[in-house]
């Protein structure tokens, strides 16, 4: 089953706005990760934040991490057509040394 | 320099044939990985291989199997193909998702007739 469930399933901005995509979780986590996927590609690993961290930056990207709602935010400042992809959070729980990846959101930069 | 290698990109194959994915990572992870990605998008974890530690997700087929020659490889074998393997299968490597994060290989795109 998917651990993360993310919200919006997709999003259409103009380039220069901000994004912002959520995501949600069922379990305990050690550390919450997001990653882009570019159409045909491969996933890229973007920023990961711990349990006991509640922001991170990273460059034009700001993460959140409320461990108490089970929720995570991922934002995207001045926006850029590259930025286009699609945007998965991804929580590494237990001992299993695995991710979990969420449903992802498709994120449309216009120019 | 290519970090997380898979081979073949495409894969085109008929239905009961067994094929193989071949997946290299030249960056010394200890942690290499199989997920699968359907229509949706919706990716599943398949296999994690750690210092000869095998860690199958219950939900994949024993028609699917990893093999690792060594520390570097981690390749996928499948037999009696069937329709609804039709995906894309990603390898990854990590040197311990607690710290760090996955490199993910380009992807196999397996369709199946």
């Amino acid at each position: 089953s998917q651990q993360g469930e993310e919200d919006p399933q997709a999003l259409s901005i103009q380039e220069g706005e901000n994004a912002t995509m959520n995501c949600s979780y069922k379990t305990s986590i050690n550390n919450l990760q997001w990653y882009r996927q570019n159409s045909g590609r491969g996933l890229v690993h973007l920023i990961l934040i711990r349990s006991n961290e509640r922001e991170k930056h990273s460059g034009r990207l700001r993460v959140t991490l409320d461990t108490s709602k089970k929720s995570s935010s991922l934002l995207i400042t001045a926006s850029r057509a590259a930025d286009t992809a699609s945007y998965f959070c991804a929580t590494d729980a237990g001992s299993a040394r695995q991710l979990t990846f969420g449903s992802g959101t498709q994120l449309t930069v216009l120019p | 320099d290519t970090a997380v290698s898979q081979t073949p990109k495409y894969l085109v194959t008929q239905m009961g044939n067994d094929k193989s994915i071949k997946c290299e990572q030249n960056l010394g992870h200890d942690t290499m990985y199989w997920y699968k990605q359907d229509s949706k998008k919706f990716l599943k974890i398949m296999f994690s291989y750690n210092n000869k530690e095998l860690i199958i997700n219950e939900t994949v087929p024993n028609r699917f199997s990893p093999k690792s020659p060594d520390k570097a490889h981690l390749n996928l074998h499948i037999n009696s193909l069937e329709l609804g393997d039709s995906a894309v299968y990603f390898c990854a490597s990590s040197q311990g998702p607690r710290i760090y994060g996955y490199t993910f290989g380009s992807g196999t795109r397996l369709t199946v007739v």
